[in-house]
């Protein structure tokens, strides 16, 4: 059982690229969402989905994009990076069956560090 | 808006001592709390979670937190430290329907030898 694969690990971009990081889970769960990770700033939710096509924004949604058109994939997309966004990503799933969802527990990836120059 | 104060962003104790990591959490409805715990250069994993059943919480590793909603807190506690608890520690908070998690910003632990 793999949990929730996060794609790259590690990756450089300069100021203006794009890219996607990669983001799968084979629990079958019907949340995911996307995290950044900075210093002093702990973690920021980015963008979740509750479902195959359904997404919404978080807290720090500008400058990424995000679909869902599976249940197991949520890559994440950087359109034209800027150094602002250098940090480590996390991807969460966790179901979201039931009358207290909110008790559901995250389930974390290993994480993507992403360095814009 | 939900959200969760971690005081020292830094804490130190010796191997053996007790640890008191503290989050105090903001909510117009009672909330669900977490503690998560990263160990370096890895994801976040749950330690331990509150969900009203019971106002002490026991995790995994000997940790565990009391919930005092007259105070707000939710701190997390081990009576003895060991050397494999140096890591970050966050708390995190979210409402019923659990679509948006609020972490603090994090408690590194350091535990001497």
């Amino acid at each position: 059982n793999a949990g929730v694969t996060q794609t790259p690990k590690f990756q450089v971009l300069k100021t203006g690229q794009s890219m996607t990081l990669q983001c799968a889970q084979d629990m079958n769960h019907e949340y995911m969402s996307w995290y950044r990770q900075d210093p002093g700033m702990g973690l920021r939710l980015i963008h979740y989905s509750v479902g195959a096509g359904i997404t919404d924004q978080g807290e720090v949604p500008n400058g990424y994009n995000v679909s869902r058109s599976t249940t197991e994939d949520f890559p994440l997309r950087l359109l034209s990076a800027a150094p602002s966004q250098t940090s480590v990503y996390f991807c969460a799933s966790s179901t979201v069956t039931g009358p207290s969802t909110g008790a559901n527990v995250l389930t974390f990836g290993a994480g993507s560090r992403l360095t814009v120059l | 808006a939900q959200s969760v104060t971690q005081l020292g962003s830094h804490v130190s104790v010796s191997e053996g001592a007790l640890v008191l990591l503290r989050c105090n959490y903001s909510s117009s409805v009672p909330p669900y709390l977490f503690w998560y715990v990263q160990y370096p250069n890895q994801g976040l994993q749950l330690l331990l979670k509150y969900t009203s059943a019971a106002t002490l919480v026991k995790g995994i590793n000997g940790f565990e937190a009391e919930f005092k909603k007259s105070e707000t807190s939710f701190h997390l506690t081990k009576p003895s430290a060991h050397m494999s608890d140096a890591a970050e520690y966050f708390c995190a908070v979210t409402k019923n329907t659990g679509n948006q998690f609020y972490f603090g910003t994090g408690t590194s632990l350091t535990v001497i030898p």
